[in-house]
């Protein structure tokens, strides 16, 4: 079965520092991977995603993304942290190889960023 | 452009009282849809998915359910609600078909307080 494991619950960074949000991934064969953000009663937008190809993705809003395979990993960052990137981001995980019919995504639990000012 | 409509954006029910949300997309054409509920702000856990119009998957059995009677109409239902669903509901649109690396686009969610 596929996981996916936000092991911070909360991060906290200074505004102007670089930032990480942790995600790792169990999926058989190989990976699509997504991050997703989420503001205070809002819906889920898409930050960017890694299909195939570079290791390193960008993506919205100046945040980026590196695929590690060997530690099936997939670490959100962002150089510089702003105040208003506080929000909630969740990682997700499918298979790539299609076999017909759904293909079920499976979202980690979400990380809490808060940027200190 | 594609866009997500999702209403209303809050709700407050007894509980017993019956439940309709409704979803529509537009800008596209046979979409994927899928309704999430979202726990305390936390995770998501989805209820139901549709490949298209009347096809409906069930991920998890529940007080719920849904149907879709237009390709881009995605209702949410329940007959009598209890305390218990209460939470935060998310609709979802992906396109997809043969191709799993497409990501999905949400709405701005409803606020369900079950009372």
């Amino acid at each position: 079965a596929q996981s996916v494991a936000q092991p911070e619950d909360q991060v906290n960074v200074a505004e102007g520092n670089p930032l990480t949000v942790k995600c790792t991934y169990s999926v058989s064969g190989n990976p699509y991977l997504f991050w997703y953000v989420q503001y205070p009663n809002r819906g889920l937008q898409f930050l960017l995603k890694y299909i195939t190809g570079d290791n390193l993705v960008k993506g919205s809003y100046g945040f980026e993304a590196e695929f590690n395979k060997s530690q099936t990993s997939f670490h959100l960052k962002k150089p510089s942290a702003l105040v208003s990137d506080s929000a909630l981001y969740f990682c997700a995980v499918r298979p790539a190889a299609y076999s017909g019919g759904y293909q079920k995504v499976t979202f980690g639990t979400g990380t809490k960023l808060q940027v200190i000012p | 452009s594609q866009t997500i409509h999702q209403w209303p954006a809050t709700l407050v029910q007894p509980v017993g009282s019956p439940l309709s949300l409704e979803c529509t997309v537009e800008g596209t054409s046979n979409p994927n849809l899928y309704w999430y509920r979202q726990a305390a702000g936390r995770g998501l856990q989805l209820l139901f998915y549709s490949v298209g119009i009347g096809q409906i998957s069930s991920e998890v059995p529940q007080n719920l359910s849904a149907s879709r009677p237009q390709d881009r109409q995605f209702i949410l239902s329940s007959k009598k609600l209890l305390l218990s669903d209460s939470g935060f509901y998310l609709c979802a649109w992906r396109l997809e078909g043969n191709r799993p690396n497409t990501e999905a686009f949400f709405g701005q969610g409803t606020r369900l307080t079950v009372v």
